[in-house]
């Protein structure tokens, strides 16, 4: 139980554009979704939390209108880098916690490999 | 600020022995504190969760340790296998409702066989 899926598992854009990776939870209802950065040897660094419906809580020096985020429903969110640059390369992981019995918890997915050229 | 530390050097034990991961953390306090592994290029598999008023939590071979007074968690792995080495993240979430983790930088263990 507790299975979250994201897509795609790796991407490489040209800078310019815009990328979009879903992450959805199989088999719960995730009422919250957090995605992460991670950069090579350092740890997950929190970009944004998201609930069901609401807009997304944005850590500090993440730039909201950079990394749009969306959870239409419990089950999926997705995250849209626009105007990607060579920076943006890095590892995102989303996770999800939901109703009871993986409230407490968070689950994540396997993880996208993001590279711009 | 809040601080977690880990060891940051690769951790070596031969294959059958216990491995011991150390998670030190400061200016926090912590409601729960959760284990995570994570493979080279994967998405962090939870492992197991401790709360602050647990002391000790054991699942299969893993044991977890939790001691407020010196803001402390120690990871055990018993009868270490070449298929437990990966890295090891301990992460910190507070009481408030937003469920946000704070992670560390994780500790590399490697079991030799």
């Amino acid at each position: 139980g507790a299975v979250v899926s994201q897509h795609p598992s790796w991407v490489i854009c040209k800078s310019g554009t815009s990328v979009k990776i879903e992450c959805r939870s199989l088999d719960f209802q995730a009422t919250t979704m957090f995605w992460y950065r991670q950069f090579p040897k350092q740890s997950l660094m929190l970009m944004a939390t998201s609930n069901e419906g609401s807009k997304a809580t944005y850590e500090q020096g993440v730039e909201k209108d950079k990394f749009l985020i969306n959870h239409a429903s419990l089950t999926l969110s997705t995250l849209t880098v626009t105007s990607a640059h060579p920076e943006d390369s890095s590892f995102y992981i989303c996770s999800a916690s939901g109703l009871a019995g993986v409230r407490d918890t968070q689950y994540f997915g396997p993880g996208t490999r993001l590279t711009v050229l | 600020s809040q601080k977690i530390e880990q060891n940051s050097e690769a951790l070596n034990i031969q294959e059958g022995k216990t491995a011991t991961l150390t998670c030190n953390y400061t200016n926090y306090s912590p409601a729960y504190l959760q284990w995570y592994r994570q493979d080279p290029g994967r998405g962090p598999v939870f492992l197991l969760l401790i709360r602050e008023n647990e002391k000790e939590k054991r699942k299969e071979r893993l044991k977890v340790t939790f001691d407020t007074t010196l803001k402390q968690s120690l990871f055990h792995i018993t009868a270490s296998q070449p298929a437990d080495s990966a890295t090891y993240l301990c992460a910190l979430r507070g009481s408030s409702n937003t469920g946000k983790l704070i992670f560390g930088q994780g500790t590399t263990l490697q079991v030799k066989p």
